[in-house]
């Protein structure tokens, strides 16, 4: 167990709808990363939060957002949604604030959030 | 051309075979490189974590890096039916600016070592 949880863990939803996926670190953990999966572009990371704030930003559509709460969880709220958008979404933890969290490249992966745009 | 590629099998072997996992990449920049490794329904987990070029061994598991030929490679020895999981190869350069430091991912090889 990473120690980070994601919620919910399967989603089935119709195309132009909107869904919020959350997501809660480890303890301690300050930093935030969302990736997504899928089988033809593997693991894309889409933004990162830092005690926060937005930290970076990846290959995150602009219907995407995001954000991290004063309790450190973050939400990823994908809206407008497209058959294109089913795919496995991760939120990652560290404590450290660098894109790789840190010089050991650690970063914390929950179970992900299966998400299926009909 | 993707910046990071791995082939992405499947990989079957007998149990107890030398496997052998590549990753090539194209920016000269990357400077740390890792292994994760992701089994059915669950995240990614970090396997193992070199910097620069040589080798790393941990276990059963050795890691290699070529940076004159931008070439990684994890060799899992005796490999066990445990060892079935999607192993993701990860790099990034280093540097202050967040370009430097995104981690970027192989699109994974799938194993399956078969008892």
């Amino acid at each position: 167990d990473s120690g980070v949880t994601q919620t919910p863990k399967h989603l089935i939803t119709a195309t132009g709808q909107r869904v919020t996926l959350r997501c809660s670190p480890r303890s301690g953990d300050l930093s935030v990363y969302w990736y997504q999966q899928s089988l033809d572009q593997g693991l894309q990371f889409l933004i990162q939060y830092y005690n926060g704030e937005e930290r970076a930003k990846g290959n995150i559509l602009e219907r995407f957002s995001a954000q991290q709460f004063p309790d450190l969880h973050s939400e990823l709220n994908l809206s407008s949604l497209e058959l294109g958008d089913s795919a496995l979404y991760f939120c990652a933890s560290s404590a450290r604030g660098g894109l790789a969290g840190g010089s050991t490249g650690e970063l914390f992966f929950g179970e992900g959030s299966r998400l299926t745009v009909l | 051309q993707k910046e990071v590629e791995q082939d992405p099998g499947p990989l079957s072997v007998p149990e107890g075979a030398i496997v052998s996992l590549n990753c090539t990449y194209s920016n000269s920049a990357f400077q740390y490189f890792m292994w994760y490794r992701q089994y059915s329904r669950k995240g990614p987990e970090l396997l193992m974590y070199t910097y620069s070029s040589g080798n790393k061994e941990d276990g059963r598991f050795t890691a290699q890096v070529d940076k004159s030929s931008k070439y990684i490679s994890l060799f899992i020895r005796d490999s066990q039916p445990s060892d079935s999981a999607t192993y993701l190869c990860a790099m990034r350069g280093v540097g202050r600016n967040n370009a430097g430091n995104m981690l970027t991912f192989g699109g994974g090889t799938r194993l399956m070592v078969k008892p």
